[in-house]
């Protein structure tokens, strides 16, 4: 079954510290995505990436750093957290040209 | 500049009724438009997608259009249940190739009640 797990679901931080998202999927998929979600705007790309050792910047990437070491694993990294940062992370894989696209179920970061 | 608009922003309907969701995109190319249905704080999940410069699909409840000429795609629902109560986002694949990325509406947020 396709799944995108993410960890971890719930996390409380202070600013300036130090924070990794992790995902993982077992689609097979090459890319895979990085996205915030807050009130009144869509989802909106951090960063992307194609495969194992790629990384492409989104439409919001200040503040955020981005590794994929293994075409299952994807890592988001906020290295000095800022309270801007709240927000509700989801990752996402999907098949070449997006045929398939399954979602995480979110990551909810506060900064405090 | 945001490249997919969707409309109403929300919408409240009563269980039983019709309701029509729309989206229009200024994305170029687009290669394909899926609708995701995202119950409030959890993920996304794919209702359809449409590929077709004219197409059309149905699922269950779900029915959706595709006009790439006029760059709009509508989400009809049949007979709304509460459980369709959710957050309705429509997002644009803008290539068929590996450089392909998406496009996120900010959503219409349904309410179904009793």
């Amino acid at each position: 079954e396709a799944a995108v797990t993410q960890s971890p679901r719930n996390k409380v931080t202070v600013t300036g510290g130090n924070v990794t998202l992790s995902c993982r999927q077992t689609n097979s998929h090459n890319y895979m995505y990085w996205y915030r979600q807050d009130t009144g705007h869509g989802l909106r790309l951090i960063h992307y990436s194609y495969g194992a050792g790629n990384l492409q910047i989104g439409d919001v990437p200040d503040g955020y750093k981005a590794t994929r070491t293994t075409q299952e694993d994807f890592f988001l990294l906020l290295e000095l957290a800022s309270p801007s940062q709240t927000s509700l992370y989801f990752c996402a894989s999907s098949a070449e040209g997006g045929a398939e696209v399954f979602f995480g179920k979110g990551t909810r970061l506060t900064v405090v | 500049k945001t490249q997919v608009e969707q409309s109403p922003q929300s919408l409240v309907v009563r269980q039983g009724e019709n309701c029509v969701l729309q989206c229009n995109y200024s994305v170029t190319p687009d290669n394909h438009l899926r609708w995701f249905k995202q119950d409030t704080g959890k993920g996304l999940v794919s209702l359809t997608v449409l590929v077709d410069q004219k197409d059309k699909t149905s699922n269950g409840r779900y029915s959706a259009t595709l006009d790439k000429d006029a760059k709009h795609s509508t989400l009809h629902i049949t007979a709304t249940l509460l459980d369709d109560t959710a957050t309705y986002i429509c997002v644009v694949g803008d290539r068929g190739s590996a450089l392909g990325r998406l496009h996120f509406g900010a959503g219409t947020q349904l309410i179904v009640i009793p």
